[in-house]
């Protein structure tokens, strides 16, 4: 079972939208929480980074949150454009030894 | 100008060959990884290499191997290729050693077909 989870799977919103993605994660021990923005035929692009004291982490139309009690994040879009249309990956940084566990992925489309 | 590159962008070849992806950096950084996306779009580590140290993924079968001609370049060399090695392989590369708090950065992506 993969350490962490992301949900929903894919999503398709209207253009000026907002949305929000879920990452629910299992890694202990905590070290930080990424989430990557990935377009089609691309490599990864990092979007925020937060640790275990960090709440909220705001990057431009792009907010993550981060509960460590309940060992869950979120990634809110605000006001969607086109180009927000990609796959949004939730990262978990083990502490012990920085193994990067990666989600599946929600694959965002936004439609004008 | 394009901080992490590799090549080629697509790889088609015949099972049983030998292959090589080509990453470069042109970030000054001191480590840099090889990533395998699979079909259901899982990122896993292979391996993360700086001038002092090489981490391999206990999962990585020895067919694969890092090469490192200085500290801009990390090549993956692939031998006796299969068919379960089709993937889009990413190179990455990051200031420090430990993936601390540190960005890391991602080439565009080799997408390998194996027939």
């Amino acid at each position: 079972k993969n350490q962490v989870e992301q949900s929903p799977q894919s999503l398709i919103i209207l253009e000026g939208k907002n949305c929000t993605l879920q990452c629910n994660y299992t890694v202990s021990p905590f070290s930080n929480l990424r989430w990557y923005k990935q377009d089609t035929g691309r490599g990864p692009v990092s979007l925020t980074i937060m640790t275990f004291s960090e709440n909220t982490k705001s990057n431009g139309r792009y907010t993550a949150t981060l509960d460590a009690d309940t060992k869950q994040s979120s990634l809110h879009i605000t006001a969607s454009q086109l180009s927000d249309s990609a796959s949004y990956i939730c990262v978990v940084i083990e502490g012990n030894n920085n193994d990067m566990r990666f989600g599946a992925g929600t694959r965002l489309t936004v439609k004008p | 100008d394009t901080a992490v590159s590799q090549t080629p962008k697509y790889l088609v070849t015949q099972m049983g060959n030998d292959k090589s992806i080509k990453c470069e950096q042109n970030l000054g950084h001191d480590t840099m990884y090889w990533y395998k996306q699979d079909s259901k779009k899982f990122l896993k580590i292979m391996f993360s290499y700086n001038n002092k140290e090489l981490i391999i993924n206990e999962t990585v079968p020895n067919r694969f191997s890092p090469k490192s001609p200085d500290k801009a370049h990390l090549n993956l060399h692939i031998n006796s290729l299969e068919l379960g090695d089709s993937a889009v392989y990413f190179c990455a590369s990051s200031q420090v050693a430990a993936v601390g708090l540190e960005t890391q950065y991602f080439g565009p992506g080799t997408r390998l077909l194996v027939l």
